[in-house]
C-alpha cells in the first residue's frame, strides 16, 4: 500500500519557472513531512520540511504548502535553476517512528 | 570528512556470488538504515538498526544480511547474488528515536550493485 502519492513523475521547465511538485498521504498519524533531494550519483539529502501545524514554510527559493484538511503537500520552487536538476522525493512520518514513507520520486529537470 | 561513507561505489559481479557493501557514519547517530533504490528511483528500506540492535527487518529475502559490529558501522552481506539484486543501495543514519534529529536521514553516496 503506497502512504504517499507523488506527481508528477517527471518535470520538465525553463529556467526561472516555478515547478511544482505535489504529494498527498493517507495515513493522518504524519506528523513530520520532509522533502529530500537527491542529485545522479549522490545519495538523497533533505532539503526542507514541515509539521503540519503550518501551512507554509519558505526556505530560501523552496517553499513547502501544506493542506491538512485535503492530506496533500507540495513544494515549489521559485526562480529554477539548471543546478535544481534533481529527483525529489517527499515523505510522511508519524511520531515516534524510524522510518519514513517515501513518495516514489519526481525527476526534474531544468533547462538552461 | 565524509559523514556516512560506503564502501564499494560500484560492485561488479556475477549471479551466485556472495557480496558485502560497508558503510560508516562519524556522526554519532544511534540509528542506521540500508535502503535499495531501484532503477525507477523508488527508496525501499531494507532494514534498520538502534545501537547495534535490529529494529527494522522489511520482507527482503534472507540471502541479505545486516551486521552491526558497533553503532557507527553497518554491513550488508548479500549472498548468491541474484539478477534482481542489481540496484543501488544507500546507507543513511539518523539520531535516535525521540530525539530532536530522529526524523532526518543522512545519506552515503550509494553502492551501485550490477550482477551480471
Amino acid at each position: 500500500q503506497q502512504q504517499v502519492k507523488q506527481s508528477p513523475q517527471s518535470l520538465i521547465v525553463q529556467k526561472g519557472g516555478i515547478p511544482i511538485i505535489n504529494c498527498a498521504y493517507e495515513n493522518t498519524a504524519f506528523d513530520y513531512f520532509p522533502w529530500y533531494q537527491q542529485f545522479p550519483g549522490k545519495g538523497p539529502a533533505l532539503l526542507i520540511a514541515i509539521r503540519p501545524d503550518v501551512s507554509e514554510k519558505k526556505e530560501g527559493r523552496f517553499t513547502i504548502s501544506f493542506n491538512k484538511s485535503a492530506k496533500q503537500f507540495s513544494l515549489h520552487i521559485m526562480d529554477s535553476q539548471p543546478g535544481d536538476s534533481a529527483t525529489y522525493f517527499c515523505a510522511g512520518y508519524t511520531g515516534g517512528s524510524y522510518i519514513p514513507t517515501f513518495g516514489r520520486g519526481t525527476s526534474l529537470i531544468v533547462h538552461p | 570528512d565524509t559523514a556516512v561513507s560506503q564502501t564499494p561505489k560500484y560492485l561488479v559481479t556475477q549471479m551466485g556470488n556472495d557480496k558485502s557493501i560497508k558503510c560508516e557514519q562519524n556522526l554519532g547517530h544511534d540509528t542506521m538504515y540500508w535502503y535499495k533504490q531501484d532503477s525507477k528511483k523508488f527508496l525501499k528500506i531494507m532494514f534498520s538498526y538502534n545501537n547495534k540492535e535490529l529494529i527494522i527487518n522489511e520482507t527482503v529475502p534472507n540471502r541479505f544480511s545486516p551486521k552491526s559490529p558497533d553503532k557507527a558501522h553497518l554491513n550488508l552481506h548479500i549472498n548468491s547474488l541474484e539478477l534482481g539484486d542489481s540496484a543501488v543501495y544507500f546507507c543513511a543514519s539518523s539520531q535516535g528515536a525521540g530525539t530532536k534529529g530522529a526524523n532526518v536521514l543522512t545519506f552515503g553516496a550509494g553502492s551501485r550493485l550490477t550482477v551480471l
